[in-house]
């Protein structure tokens, strides 16, 4: 089955700057690359995904990329805000199920 | 106007115990699942169920059970609670099969605490 792999697993940023989370996957048949945002004590929320026919995405601070041939997936917030802090989780989807990287948990820091 | 609800919210109950929880949708959607997320954050899928039939069994103990009444609803029930099963459990909701569509659509969570 896919394995998905999320580093790093705990990121600090100062407020304003960037944060930066990565992510690979195992399987070439996955074709659909979500990222869910999961406050603390909340459920999961999907942020943003990137489809294999796409290189990059972008949502007003929040941008995707995927490297379909290296397998691997990122997410970047620019100009980060305390309200950013949370635990991101990635996904990747080979055929009819989602399967989550180990999750990030951003702090942003005032 | 909650869109994935599920019941209850915080479960304690000792071991060898059995326990339901229960989960409704209002999106209309067709599909829904059971997320298993573990103390350090891991999310798993447990089942899947599509207009109330089951096409996603990951390897879960057979204790664990899943019934869907009709497309909106999909509860589980756990037989034997053993300690490695505190985790808190997340139903989901999707339009479709996740092989056609993306989002999943999450509850608020169960926090089950086995003692």
């Amino acid at each position: 089955g896919e394995n998905v792999e999320q580093h790093p697993s705990t990121l600090s940023v100062q407020e304003g700057d960037s944060a930066v989370i990565k992510c690979t996957y195992s399987d070439s048949a996955s074709n659909y690359f979500p990222w869910y945002k999961q406050e603390l004590g909340k459920r999961p929320q999907l942020i943003i995904d990137i489809r294999s026919n796409v290189g990059e995405k972008k949502d007003q601070r929040i941008a995707v990329t995927l490297n379909k041939t290296a397998k691997h997936f990122s997410l970047h917030i620019t100009e980060t805000q305390p309200e950013d802090s949370a635990v991101y989780f990635c996904a990747a989807r080979p055929a009819n199920n989602l399967f989550f990287g180990t999750g990030t948990r951003l702090t942003v820091i005032p | 106007d909650t869109a994935v609800s599920q019941t209850p919210k915080y479960l304690v109950t000792q071991m060898g115990n059995d326990k339901s929880i229960k989960c409704e949708q209002n999106l209309g959607h067709d599909t829904m699942y059971w997320y298993k997320q573990d103390s350090k954050k891991f999310l798993k899928i447990m089942f899947s169920y599509n207009n109330k039939e089951l096409i996603i069994n990951e390897t879960v103990p057979n204790r664990f059970s899943p019934k869907s009444p009709d497309k909106a609803h999909l509860n589980l029930h756990i037989n034997s609670l053993e300690l490695g099963d505190s985790a808190v459990y997340f139903c989901a909701s999707s339009q479709r099969p996740l092989s056609n569509t993306g989002e999943l659509f999450f509850g608020e969570g169960s926090r089950l605490t086995v003692l």
